[in-house]
């Protein structure tokens, strides 16, 4: 099946920095999503970007489908954006990521 | 728009013990996903309807667990017995064909 890979597994913020998550993955794919899992663990649709570039606020998402990767950007990180982040891609079904964990301290 | 809604929220039962798990997905939405997630294997795809068809059940861990989507705004996934193991929380998920999937809020499943 499909690999999915995402780095950091772990990432530590002060409040107001930037950061860069980074999915991988092991073949062409009809659909990605960003997704955040808060502590209460809902899980959150971020982007639906299978391919080109988004923005939502403070977030955005970039998906380059022909060299099977995408990156999310979080800019003035919060102390809300703490949680997982997860990339899932769909070539048939949904497969997630292991995810990033994120903590962004005050 | 109330979401992909779930129920219950939380469950708590004994090893041998029945459980039914509930989903109402979004209004429209076509498709209908159930998730588990657990530390060690993370999100895993159980099984999906396609209008009300199951699709692919392959993730199903065994006999066990069973899905059923009677109409287009209703789903259970029944587990008999239950074990230990199949303490997790199970999500499910739902969407229009072409766009991107929502998650309810899952249920956490505890088995003592």
């Amino acid at each position: 099946g499909i690999q999915v890979e995402q780095s950091p597994p772990d990432l530590i913020l002060q409040e107001g920095a930037n950061s860069t998550l980074r999915c991988n993955f092991s073949d062409s794919v009809n659909n990605l999503q960003w997704f955040h899992q808060n502590p209460w663990g809902q899980l959150i649709n971020l982007f639906y970007i299978p391919s080109g570039t988004k923005q939502n606020g403070r977030l955005s998402a970039t998906t380059v489908a022909t060299e099977r990767y995408s990156l999310l950007y979080i800019s003035s990180s919060q102390t809300t954006d703490s949680g997982v982040y997860f990339c899932a891609v769909e070539y048939g079904k949904l497969t997630f990521g292991q995810g990033t964990i994120l903590t962004v301290h005050p | 728009d109330a979401g992909v809604i779930q129920s219950p929220r939380h469950e708590v039962t004994e090893m041998g013990q029945e459980v039914t798990l509930r989903c109402k997905p979004i209004s429209g939405h076509n498709s209908l996903f159930w998730y588990r997630q657990t530390m060690m294997r993370g999100l895993e795809l159980l099984i999906y309807f396609n209008n009300n068809v199951p699709i692919d059940d392959s993730g199903m861990p065994e006999d066990r667990f069973s899905a059923k989507m009677p109409n287009a705004s209703f789903s259970t996934l029944k587990i008999q017995p239950s074990e230990p193991r199949d303490s997790a929380v199970y999500f499910c998920a739902s969407r229009r064909q072409g766009e991107g999937y929502t998650f309810g809020s899952g249920t956490r499943l505890t088995v003592v």
